[in-house]
């Protein structure tokens, strides 16, 4: 089966750090991506990993563990336009439920 | 913009009623996905086209259908609507794989079942 897991709320402060984790466990996999949707809107890219380690991209850092099954998305320097859902999606080419399969998503709220 | 195009972008219809959803995906994409996203849940997967062949399929109801065309852009249709089907369902689409690539979503829409 396809189960991919991420908290579902999440609070901080903004200019604080925050760290969204994702756990999976998926029949095969080729990638994990991080999107970020406003409340509404469509879901856009933010982070790809392929191979284990961390991918620095500004303010947001994602890395990856293939042998735990586990993500994670770095958040630095929060601002309150952050304030999202972080979705975590694992790409398998051979899944039976398609090559995309998304978590439920973590609402970040950044407080003043 | 992400250069998918889906249309309309709010739709209003009545519980037993059939609509379409309409999606044209970035010139040059051969994948086009299907995603349905209720209130406050995370995007459940559909359907999946590549290239004007079903590729996989997901959760899907049996009251639902979609086809991708020739020219690639897809329809998703809906048919006995139930107020659960109200929804935000969005359209993505990504080039001849998704390796160090990602998946370009639409605006999605809207569909309120009354």
């Amino acid at each position: 089966g396809q189960n991919i897991d991420q908290p579902t709320e999440m609070t901080a402060t903004e200019g604080a750090i925050v760290q969204i984790n994702c756990t999976y466990q998926t029949s095969g996999f080729n990638g994990l991506f991080w999107y970020q949707q406003h409340a509404g809107e469509a879901p856009t890219f933010l982070s790809y990993n392929v191979l284990d380690g961390l991918e620095e991209k500004g303010r947001f850092s994602s890395f990856l563990s293939r042998s735990k099954g586990y993500s994670y998305l770095l958040l630095k320097e929060l601002q309150m336009k952050d304030s999202a859902s972080y979705l975590c999606a694992v790409l398998n080419y051979g899944g039976s439920q398609g090559n995309l399969i998304f978590g439920k998503g973590t609402k970040l709220s950044v407080k003043p | 913009d992400s250069g998918v195009t889906q249309t309309p972008k709010h739709l209003i219809t009545a519980t037993g009623q059939r609509v379409t959803l309409r999606c044209s995906p970035r010139s040059g994409d051969l994948s086009v996905y299907w995603y349905q996203q209720s209130l406050d849940q995370g995007l459940q997967f559909l359907i999946q086209y590549y290239n004007g062949e079903e590729r996989a399929k997901g959760n899907i109801l049996e009251r639902f259908s979609a086809q991708q065309f020739p020219d690639l852009h897809s329809e998703l249709n809906l048919s006995s609507l139930e107020l659960g089907d109200s929804a935000l369902y969005f359209c993505a689409s990504s080039g001849q794989n998704l390796m160090n690539t990602e998946a370009f979503f639409g605006q999605g829409t809207r569909l309120t079942v009354v």
